[in-house]
């Protein structure tokens, strides 16, 4: 399909391991976001790419999260040393440049994240 | 009836009847609104954005209306069907910022 792809669905860890979380953006989008879905609760911003510019880092948690993007297409976010309150869905959104004409984000199913 | 509390504030409608999600939104910069549909298990989808230099903006069942006064932001959904089920999140991007911030969600029932 052409939809934002995001892998696992689902990703069940214990509490110190790290994880790594696979997102595809739509072909053509330059902007890739990720978003963290606690059970419940709004979507919390937590990194930002527009092509080859440095990301906005600004709502990643802790130093523990950590995300890249190669080549201004797959992106990857890293959660080391994972801990209970990580466990969340993790939303993956891409867009045209600075996110559309108005604010279209087009958001992948998410990968739930479970720490034991 | 809508009810806030601890949990998702949930808006229980029949089918047929017209909804109305509301949204307060927080900073005055913002310069777009945007609703997004989340459906169980899966990633929210895009309804509607509106400027902020517009009050009103209508789309297939839907319509969006914005009061900048009292920085309120609703969405109206026509006939509301079963399929409309699901959980709205408002979103706001203040100018010259490319990151939506978005709200808490309200969870829409719709009973048939």
């Amino acid at each position: 399909g052409a939809g934002v792809s995001q892998s696992p669905s689902n990703k069940v860890t214990e509490k110190g391991k790290d994880v790594e979380l696979r997102c595809d953006p739509i072909s053509g989008h330059t902007a890739l976001y990720w978003y963290r879905q606690s059970l419940g609760q709004g979507l919390e911003f937590l990194i930002y790419f527009q092509g080859n510019s440095a990301p906005d880092k600004s709502g990643l948690p802790s130093d523990r999260f950590s995300a890249e993007r190669t080549g201004g297409s797959v992106s990857t976010l890293t959660i080391q040393r994972t801990q209970q309150e990580d466990s969340a869905v993790y939303l993956c959104a891409s867009s045209l440049a600075h996110g559309g004409a108005g604010g279209e984000l087009f958001f992948g199913e998410g990968s739930r994240l479970t720490v034991l | 009836g809508e009810s806030v509390g601890l949990h998702l504030p949930t808006l229980s409608v029949q089918e047929g009847d017209n909804s109305i999600i509301n949204c307060a939104y927080s900073n005055s910069a913002s310069d777009y609104f945007i609703w997004y549909k989340q459906e169980s298990g899966k990633g929210p989808q895009f309804i509607i954005d509106i400027r902020s230099n517009m009050d009103k903006r209508q789309g297939q069942r839907v319509t969006v209306l914005l009061n900048k006064t009292v920085k309120h932001l609703s969405l109206q959904i026509a006939a509301t069907q079963p399929g409309d089920s699901a959980v709205y999140f408002c979103a706001e991007k203040p100018g010259g910022s490319y990151i939506p911030t978005f709200g808490r969600g309200t969870s829409l029932i719709v009973h048939p």
